[in-house]
């Protein structure tokens, strides 16, 4: 399995729901990342997983908590979220997350949409 | 931080041309160099990498040249088909992943 997985595809919640985002390699990837992209802007990295520990957290809000609950997946979870958070959210992996020449792989996203 | 600049935003080209798009960086400890294509709806997909130890690298109609001096890497297209329209993200290493603002491709048939 050469692929990143992503559920759900399409995402509508309202702003006092509480859903979670789905991400799955079978790489043998150890770094799992969570980016955020909005329309027509490049993805910005939200959180890093090396050996499923959390190792960057890039000072994003608390209403996005992720979990890595083992080397194969990723979670985010989202509660109280707002308008403005609607985006595709990726999900990323790669070999190690330290290494400077590492790839990574991107899953197909989940597009969200709060209203 | 790293701080990736790329240029053109916007490219447009006719079918069979060359298409150049390029990518400045800003840290030199800086040593991988993917470029990723995203089609409308679709991931971000590599399409070709390079790392600091290489001046060039080409795969068929693609190409990457590094100038680690001057801190800036470009992407070459040649013979360029509509299936290459989309947008295209440079980004650079090491720690996290930074991109840059993307280029939007068009081939006109």
């Amino acid at each position: 399995d050469t692929e990143v997985t992503q559920t759900p595809k399409h995402l509508v919640m309202g702003m006092t729901n509480k859903k979670s985002l789905k991400c799955e390699q079978h790489m043998g990837h150890r770094a799992m990342y969570w980016y955020k992209q909005k329309a027509k802007k490049p993805p910005e990295l939200m959180f890093v997983y090396s050996y499923e520990k959390l190792s960057i957290n890039e000072s994003v809000p608390s209403r996005f908590s992720p979990e890595c609950p083992n080397s194969s997946l990723l979670n985010l979870h989202l509660h109280a979220l707002q308008p403005e958070d609607s985006a595709l959210y990726l999900c990323a992996s790669s070999p190690i997350s330290t290494g400077n020449t590492d790839t990574q792989y991107f899953g197909p996203g989940t597009r969200l949409t709060v209203l | 931080g790293e701080n990736v600049e790329q240029h053109p935003s916007t490219l447009s080209v006719q079918e069979g041309d060359s298409a150049v798009i390029k990518c400045t960086y800003s840290d030199s400890a800086s040593n991988y160099f993917p470029w990723y294509k995203q089609e409308l709806g679709k991931r971000p997909q590599l399409i070709i990498d390079i790392r600091s130890n290489v001046g060039e690298k080409k795969d068929q109609r693609i190409a990457v040249t590094l100038n680690k001096t001057a801190k800036h890497f470009s992407l070459h297209i040649t013979e360029t088909q509509p299936e290459d329209s989309a947008v295209y993200f440079c980004a650079a290493r090491p720690g996290d992943m930074r991109f840059g603002a993307g280029t939007r491709l068009t081939v006109k048939p």
